[in-house]
């Protein structure tokens, strides 16, 4: 069965900090992948994603995420966090098999950046 | 701008009441989910729907039944509400040709007692 792996399920940075999380899945086949994000007592909204062509991907906010597909990883970076990125992070894979579709979320990971 | 709207921010229930959750999408999407969200779980997927009158179960189905009489509205169905459904449900739509970006609603926080 398809799995989202985000290890990370508590980080603390301090302001200016270089941020990395890491998200793995298990599936072998075609995948597209997110980066969700959700403030404190906001919905989700989507920070990123990739479908195809280059494996380094921009986000709004400064975010970038690097697909490498022989490690089956979509990391989320950023260069330098700031206060106001304290919010829960999700991966999330998106399966595609002959026209079937299945999305697979990580169980998060909470960042908390401390002024 | 996407809106998807939740019927209630939050709701307490007794346990073995019936319990409707709804959720309404105002961009044409014909894609239509319905997660949980736990702490340490993350958000699984309940039921989705496709098309009006079609579903599907995601990975936790039981407990469940979802209605989607009208492409706008999909409902979540507690048949007999249990404290183990204690938890933030969240309802998410998209375009059928881009399952790839769901729009979340803003979730609502049932509690049952």
């Amino acid at each position: 069965a398809q799995s989202v792996s985000q290890h990370n399920h508590h980080v603390i940075l301090s302001e200016a900090a270089s941020l990395e999380l890491g998200c793995n899945y298990s599936y072998g086949g075609t995948v597209n992948l997110f980066w969700y994000v959700q403030y404190p007592g906001q919905h989700l909204q989507l920070l990123l994603k990739y479908f195809s062509g280059d494996p380094l991907v921009k986000g709004i906010k400064g975010f970038e995420a690097e697909f490498i597909k022989s490690k089956f990883s979509f990391n989320l970076r950023k260069p330098s966090v700031q206060w106001s990125d304290t919010a829960e992070y999700f991966c999330a894979v998106i399966l595609l098999s002959g026209g079937y579709q299945k999305v697979t979320f990580g169980t998060g990971t909470k960042l908390q950046v401390i002024p | 701008d996407v809106k998807v709207t939740q019927s209630s921010r939050y709701l307490v229930k007794r346990t073995g009441e019936k319990v409707f959750l709804e959720c309404v999408q105002d961009m044409d999407h014909e894609n239509m989910f319905w997660y949980r969200q736990d702490p340490g779980l993350g958000l699984r997927l309940i039921y989705f729907s496709y098309d009006v009158k079609m579903k599907e179960k995601g990975d936790i189905p039981e407990g469940y039944s979802v209605s989607r009489e009208k492409k706008e509205r999909f409902s979540l169905i507690l048949e007999s509400a249990s404290t183990n459904q204690t938890s933030m449900y969240l309802c998410a739509s998209s375009f059928v040709e881009d399952i790839n970006e769901q729009f979340f609603g803003p979730g609502t926080r049932l509690t049952v007692l």
